[in-house]
C-alpha cells in the first residue's frame, strides 16, 4: 500500500531540546515537503526538497532544519532556537514540481506540544 | 501566485450539490486552479486540478469561468464526509503551493 507515513503522532518535549519528526514515503517521488499549521490557519511551507541531497528554504524555515540523504525520507529537526514550535506538522509529497506534479499527497501528520 | 478570495464557512444539506466558489480575478494564463480538502486534524488530500476546461473526477467537478477569474468546485452528493476545510490554490505548477484559510464545508444531515 502505498502512501507517507509521519511518526509519531503526537510528540510532548520539553523547552529547550531538539526533536525530530519522522516522514517515509514509498511512493517513488522526487519532492518532498514540510509544512507547519497552527490552530484556524492555513498551512505554512518550512523546507523542501526537489531531490536527494538538496532542499530549499520556505516561509517560515528559521529554527528548523532538514536532510534528503535518501529520496523516500525527509526528517524535521525542529530545534530549540524556534521560538513558538507547538503546531500540526505534515509532511507531503509530490511527483516533482510543475504542472500536473503538484498533485501532492500528504501524511497524517504530527501534533507537537512544547511543555 | 495570483491570489485567492474563499468564503470562510458555508453549509449544505447532505445529499444536495455543493458549490465552493473560489475568486482569482489576478490568474495569469499559465497558473492553474488546484482545489485540496482537508479533515479535521488530518493531511490535506487532493481533489482536483484545471487550467481552462471544466474537469470531472471521482471526487468533484471544478468549474472554470471563461475569463478564468473564478471558479466553482462541485460536489454533486455531499455526504457528512464531505465536511471538511477546502482550498483553493492558484499556481503556475512550477513553484511550491500556498494554502490559505479556505472555507470550512459544514455538511448537515
Amino acid at each position: 500500500d502505498g502512501g507517507i507515513t509521519q511518526s509519531p503522532k503526537y510528540l510532548f518535549r520539553k523547552e529547550g531540546q531538539n526533536v525530530t519528526l519522522s516522514c517515509e514515503q514509498n511512493l517513488n517521488h522526487d519532492a518532498m515537503y514540510w509544512y507547519r499549521q497552527d490552530p484556524g490557519q492555513g498551512l505554512r511551507l518550512i523546507y523542501y526538497s526537489q531531490i536527494v541531497n538538496d532542499f530549499q528554504k520556505g516561509d517560515i524555515a528559521e529554527g528548523y532544519s532538514v536532510s534528503r540523504e535518501k529520496k523516500e525520507s525527509f526528517p524535521l529537526t525542529v530545534t530549540s532556537a524556534q521560538k513558538n514550535p507547538t503546531a500540526f506538522y505534515l509532511c507531503a509529497s509530490s511527483g516533482g514540481l510543475g504542472g500536473v506534479y503538484n498533485e501532492q499527497f500528504f501524511g497524517p501528520g504530527t501534533r507537537l506540544t512544547v511543555l | 501566485d495570483a491570489k485567492t478570495t474563499q468564503p470562510p464557512s458555508m453549509d449544505c444539506a447532505e445529499g444536495r450539490a455543493a458549490n465552493l466558489p473560489c475568486n482569482h480575478s489576478t490568474i495569469s494564463g499559465n497558473e492553474y486552479v488546484y482545489w485540496y480538502r482537508q479533515i479535521h486534524s488530518q493531511g490535506p488530500q487532493y481533489i482536483i486540478h484545471g487550467l481552462k476546461n471544466n474537469e470531472t473526477n471521482e471526487m468533484a467537478s471544478l468549474i472554470i469561468t471563461e475569463d478564468r477569474k473564478s471558479s466553482t468546485l462541485i460536489l454533486p452528493h455531499a455526504t457528512l464526509r464531505d465536511t471538511a476545510v477546502y482550498y483553493c490554490i492558484v499556481n503556475s505548477g512550477y513553484s511550491t503551493l500556498t494554502f490559505g484559510k479556505g472555507t470550512m464545508l459544514l455538511v448537515s444531515p
